[in-house]
C-alpha cells in the first residue's frame, strides 16, 4: 500500500511570498496533520483536517492555512513568508478508528 | 497532552539492547504512551504504543510501569540503522490526529 506522499519535495521561496504545499494520505485515511520542524523548535503541530474540516489547531499565526477536499487529499499554504518559515513541513495520516500516525517524507521549504 | 521527559542522548552497541526511557508523570487515565523515531531528515516512523499493558511487536516493546508515569522503549537487538531520534508521546486515542513532540533521544548504535 502507498504511503504519505508530499510534493514537492523541496522548495525555495523568497521572502514575501506564498507557498502551497500538497499531502495525499494513505488510501482511506480521512485525518491529515501537518507538522512545522525546525532545529530550533522542534516538532510542532499545525492543524488537523478531517472530512474537509479543521479539527484542531496549533499556536501559529494566520499565515499558515490549510484545507482538506473530498479526497482526504490536503494542502497548506503559507503566505507572506519569513526568514523563520525555513522548515521541513511534515504530514502525517490515520484512519478512523486506529490512533497511529502516518508520517510522509516532508517537503524542505527555504526562505531566501 | 501530558508533557513527556526524555534523555537527551543515548549509545548502544550494536546486537545490543536498547532501553530508552520516559517520564510522563502527569498522564491521564485515558491517554495512551507512543513511539515515534525519525531517522535524519525523513518522516517520523511510528513504532509501537501502549495504555497500561506491556506490548512487543516486531520492532520493539514497550514496558510501561503500574503506575503509567514512565515507560521504556527496547529494541532487543540495535543495528546500525536503529541509529535516529526517538519520540515518547503521550495522547488520548481521540486525539489522534494531534501529537506533541518533545526533543527526543537521540540514540546512536556503534559497531
Amino acid at each position: 500500500k502507498a504511503g504519505v506522499t508530499q510534493t514537492p519535495r523541496y522548495l525555495i521561496k523568497t521572502r514575501g511570498q506564498q507557498v502551497t504545499l500538497s499531502c495525499s494520505p494513505i488510501s482511506g485515511h480521512r485525518s491529515v496533520s501537518w507538522y512545522q520542524q525546525t532545529p530550533g523548535q522542534g516538532l510542532q503541530f499545525l492543524f488537523e483536517y478531517f472530512s474537509e474540516t479543521q479539527r484542531n489547531k496549533g499556536n501559529f499565526p494566520g499565515r499558515f492555512s490549510g484545507r482538506q477536499f473530498s479526497n482526504s487529499r490536503s494542502e497548506m499554504n503559507v503566505s507572506t513568508l519569513e526568514l523563520g518559515d525555513s522548515a521541513l513541513y511534515l504530514c502525517a495520516s490515520s484512519r478512523t478508528g486506529e490512533n497511529e500516525q502516518y508520517f510522509g517524507p516532508g517537503t524542505r521549504l527555504t526562505v531566501t | 497532552d501530558a508533557k513527556t521527559t526524555q534523555p537527551t542522548s543515548m549509545d548502544c552497541a550494536e546486537g545490543r539492547a536498547a532501553n530508552l526511557p520516559c517520564n510522563h508523570s502527569t498522564i491521564s487515565g485515558n491517554e495512551y504512551v507512543y513511539w515515534y523515531r525519525q531517522i535524519h531528515s525523513q518522516g517520523p516512523q511510528y513504532i509501537i504504543h501502549g495504555l497500561k499493558n506491556n506490548e512487543t511487536n516486531e520492532m520493539a516493546s514497550l514496558i510501561i510501569t503500574e503506575d503509567r508515569k514512565s515507560s521504556t522503549l527496547i529494541l532487543p537487538h540495535a543495528t546500525l540503522r536503529d541509529t535516529a531520534v526517538y519520540y515518547c508521546i503521550v495522547r488520548a486515542f481521540t486525539n489522534a490526529g494531534k501529537s506533541t513532540f518533545g526533543d527526543g533521544t537521540t540514540l546512536t548504535v556503534k559497531p
